[in-house]
């Protein structure tokens, strides 16, 4: 079955320091999708990337950054620069294809960030 | 474009009350899903439609819980009788299928049952 595990359950940092968020997955399928997922105090769950397990290729946007390593079952999440707005719970998920054509979310536990100023 | 809705976005109810969640689906997209979260279970998925159809209700909890999906776009989850246990942040969420489309989350209902 699908796992993801998220052993950082929570981070503390202060403004301007740089941090890396760690997502280890488990799966069986060969073709599957990564995900990370932003709670912010608010509560909504807003999407941050789509990852396929086809690219391996590093992504970049703006102060955040994805590292994705198939070797390891790695799919690291990096925001440099830290800020206060970055505190938030974040979410590793990985799909898990299901009957029907479309697919199932399996989500980590989360790891709260606390970006203090 | 607006996104996923969810109605009520907080419930308070007494134990044994019927409630219902209601969730709009972004225009387009076919494939819908409901998911609790709790301190306890973190994110678990209950339910999930694709194209009006149940395709894997193995996450809803006991047959309290039902869910319907009357039209395309539309979507209630019911809980009947409430029970102090169910008090959690429902969030429904939609994609359009084929494979690995991303989901779009909801705001969230949050529901508290005394």
């Amino acid at each position: 079955a699908q796992k993801v595990t998220q052993a950082q359950t929570e981070i503390s940092v202060v403004e301007k320091e740089d941090v890396t968020l760690d997502c280890v997955y488990e799966t069986r399928d060969t073709t599957y999708y990564l995900f990370w997922y932003k709670q912010p105090p608010s509560g909504e769950l807003v999407f941050l990337i789509r990852r396929n397990s086809f690219d391996e290729q590093n992504e970049i946007s703006g102060r955040y950054s994805w590292n994705f390593q198939k070797s390891t079952s790695s799919f690291n999440f990096t925001i440099t620069a830290s800020q206060v707005v970055d505190s938030a719970v974040y979410f590793c998920a990985l799909s898990e294809a299901v009957q029907g054509g479309s697919e199932k979310l399996v989500f980590g536990k989360g790891t709260k960030l606390t970006v203090n100023p | 474009d607006a996104g996923v809705i969810q109605s009520p976005r907080h419930e308070v109810t007494e134990m044994g009350q019927e409630v219902t969640l209601r969730c709009k689906l972004i225009s387009g997209h076919n494939s819908l899903f409901w998911y609790r979260q709790t301190m306890m279970r973190g994110l678990e998925l209950l339910i999930y439609f694709n194209n009006n159809v149940p395709i894997d209700d193995s996450g809803m909890p006991e047959d309290r819980f039902s869910a319907k999906m009357p039209n395309a776009s539309f979507s209630t989850l019911k809980i009947q009788p409430s029970e102090p246990r169910d008090s959690a942040v429902y969030f429904c969420a939609s994609s359009f299928s084929p494979e690995g489309d991303t989901q779009y989350f909801g705001p969230g209902t949050r529901l508290t049952v005394l």
